[in-house]
């Protein structure tokens, strides 16, 4: 299994301009996170999808931020229009969730480092 | 609100020396904890899974252990390597409603191992 793939590794755009992360979750997992991660605040949760459907979306910063789960294998996380505090590591995580208790491990994909000028 | 705290935030340790990192949680209702290895401009990788009934768990030189009462778990590292220098990021999952759950992320320790 090739793990779970996000593009692009490096990011670099100035203020005001969208950028659109991508995400593919490893086959068969039914839950897929995105995840900021600073030096100052670590990591983040920012959106939680389980069978492509939003879970919890309390960690989107504001509107500027999106992010959708068209199918099982494809995820994106759009910020339009980017600003310099958006600068930070975004991490897209898949796992396969039991009903009622989950033992599921959380994988990683590389992230995507973002600076925003 | 769901809380997971771990100290120290940084650590230097030489070449072949142990350590034990901590984690206090506020998670509930407890399902499990999770220690997970970041190495620089790396994804997080899981090292370790303790559900409640567990109260130690060792994979090669890291041993994690688990106090259900106090809430409290550790990861003790032996012998340590170079290779080790990572951050260490401590996990909670609670067992939401409808079968849902939301894992809990602590800041990390900072692990740095000088030869």
């Amino acid at each position: 299994d090739a793990g779970v793939i996000q593009s692009p590794r490096h990011e670099v755009t100035e203020m005001g301009q969208e950028v659109t992360l991508r995400c593919k979750p490893i086959s068969g997992h039914n839950s897929l996170f995105w995840y900021r991660q600073t030096m100052m605040r670590g990591l983040e949760l920012l959106i939680y999808f389980n069978n492509n459907v939003p879970i919890d979306d309390s960690g989107m910063p504001e509107d500027r931020f999106s992010a959708k789960m068209p199918n099982a294998s494809f995820s994106t996380l759009k910020i339009q229009p980017s600003e310099p505090r958006d600068s930070a590591v975004y991490f897209c995580a898949s796992s396969f969730e039991l009903a009622r208790a989950n033992t599921g491990e959380l994988f990683f994909g590389e992230g995507s480092r973002l600076t925003v000028l | 609100k769901n809380q997971v705290e771990q100290s120290p935030q940084s650590l230097i340790i030489l070449e072949g020396k142990n350590c034990t990192l901590q984690c206090n949680y506020t998670v509930s209702p407890f399902s499990n904890l999770r220690w997970y290895k970041q190495d620089t401009g790396r994804g997080p990788v899981s090292l370790t899974i303790m559900t409640f009934s567990e109260n130690t768990k060792s994979n090669g030189r890291y041993t994690a252990t688990l106090d259900a009462d106090t809430k409290q778990s550790s990861l003790h590292i032996t012998a340590s390597q170079l290779s080790d220098s990572a951050s260490y990021i401590c996990v909670v999952s609670a067992t939401g409603t409808g079968g849902s759950y939301i894992p809990t992320f602590g800041r990390g320790t900072s692990l740095i191992v000088h030869p």
